[in-house]
């Protein structure tokens, strides 16, 4: 039972567009969700996180939005650059059992 | 302050043999976890690891195991691999209290089974 589900699987933009990935989890004891960022040969990084009492939450381009009564959150990036093509994974951890359950990725490309 | 530091960055082994990765977490950190990377699966959690004890588990066979060391430096062992298993895995690291959210991934280990 996938416990978050992620979409798109992928995503063009030209450059200057926003892009938009969705996800939604069923496990209302998660309280944390955090969005990671891959680059190719490289480890996920943490972008930008979130916890289920504040509805949104910006830095820079970069913006969740957070709807707890449908358990759904969302990666908006403004503006698009060629270098944020990368693979974005969301998540949703419960702290206190210390385990992180990931969607299963978006690759998105931003074309110049 | 160094990273999670991941070792061998790739490996080729043949199907039936074993296998142990290794994983250094950043100084001070405890909990170690284990993902397995497909790019039809995604990021798949194996095991956590927490001041030498095994605390959370995945959907894995048992052909897959690890450990913690009291130094919190973590391995990864696979027997008996299957063509299955080729990946990257990737460790995380983070720190201890509610505070410490964030996990801190490795380059990962890339696993080509032959």
């Amino acid at each position: 039972q996938q416990q978050v589900k992620q979409s798109p699987q992928s995503l063009i933009v030209q450059k200057g567009g926003i892009s938009i990935i969705n996800c939604a989890y069923e496990n209302t004891a998660f309280d944390y969700f955090p969005w990671y960022q891959q680059f190719p040969g490289k480890g996920p990084a943490l972008l930008i996180a979130i916890r289920p009492d504040v509805s949104e939450k910006k830095e820079g381009r970069f913006t969740i939005s957070f709807n707890k009564s449908a358990k759904q959150f969302s990666l908006h990036i403004m503006d698009s650059q060629p270098g944020d093509s990368a693979t974005y994974f969301c998540a949703a951890s419960n702290t206190n059992a210390g385990k992180s359950t990931f969607g299963d990725g978006t690759t998105l490309t931003v074309k110049p | 302050k160094a990273g999670v530091t991941q070792t061998p960055r790739y490996l080729i082994k043949t199907r039936g043999q074993q296998v142990t990765l290794s994983c250094s977490p950043i100084s001070g950190h405890r909990s170690v976890s284990w993902y397995q990377q497909t790019p039809g699966q995604g990021l798949q959690f194996l095991f956590e690891y927490f001041s030498e004890t095994q605390r959370n588990k995945g959907n894995f066979p048992g052909r897959f195991s690890g450990r913690q060391f009291s130094n919190s430096r973590s391995e990864m062992n696979v027997s008996t691999l299957e063509l299955g298993d080729s990946a990257l895995y990737l460790c995380a690291s983070k720190g201890i209290g509610t505070h410490h959210t964030e996990a801190f991934f490795g380059q990962g280990t890339r696993l080509t089974v032959v």
